[in-house]
């Protein structure tokens, strides 16, 4: 079990370019998340997934934000002409639907974004 | 909507003493999940321990316990025995148990130092 993995780490961006995050979530994982995290702030929900449904988005997801996870496993998160308050910390996490580990949700280390 | 509060913004122990975490939630839901989860300085965000709401008895893991009180919808952690490797962010998080409302909600955080 190599944990939920995202890449990349950091990203320094102009402001109205585009980023894309990945994550790679434990193996057998089958419900996927995004969340964001703001200095001194805790993380704040996107998006989730169960394999490669997307279930539910939070009205944080403007229409500049778009999720994939399209063969259920790794998921991607893409930001459009981003803006200078899009910076934060973009935390992806998984879990187990079902089994002794089904409601617990593990967290990978987080890919931080600046907008200049 | 479910909010979770933490009014301690920063706590301070000394090494080898005992501290509480407070936490309070706001919730119809009468079946959910409770978690502290443990963000260090490197940003991996940590599940400490976690409690289900229609158990009675209190949760522990080794030198982290809590006080769940569901009348008063209030989840304290206690740390006994701090260590240095304590210090960190915590996080008090709800989940719900049903339906597809699988995200987690979080507080805004305690920083918890840790002094020799």
């Amino acid at each position: 079990d190599t944990g939920v993995s995202q890449n990349p780490r950091h990203k320094i961006t102009k402001r109205g370019q585009n980023v894309t995050f990945r994550c790679d979530p434990i193996s057998e994982h089958n419900r996927l998340y995004w969340y964001r995290q703001t200095l001194g702030q805790g993380p704040e929900f996107l998006t989730y997934f169960q394999n490669e449904a997307q279930l539910e988005k939070s009205r944080l997801l403007s229409d500049r934000f778009s999720a994939e996870r399209p063969k259920g496993s790794f998921s991607t998160l893409e930001i459009q002409r981003t803006e200078q308050g899009d910076s934060a910390m973009y935390l992806c996490a998984s879990s187990l639907v079902s089994g002794t580990t089904g409601n617990t949700i593990y967290f990978g280390e987080g890919s931080w974004l600046t907008v200049v | 909507a479910q909010t979770v509060t933490q009014s301690q913004p920063e706590m301070s122990v000394q090494e080898a003493e005992t501290v509480t975490l407070s936490c309070t939630y706001d919730t119809s839901e009468s079946d959910y999940y409770l978690f502290w989860y443990k963000q260090p300085p490197s940003r991996q965000m940590i599940l400490v321990i976690r409690q289900e709401a229609y158990k009675q008895q209190n949760a522990t893991e080794n030198r982290f316990s809590v006080n769940f009180q569901k009348a008063a919808k209030s989840f304290s952690l206690k740390i006994s025995d701090s260590q240095l490797g304590d210090a960190a962010m915590y996080f008090c998080a709800y989940r719900r148990s049903t339906g597809t409302a699988s995200k987690l909600t979080f507080g805004t955080g305690t920083r918890l130092q840790v002094t020799l």
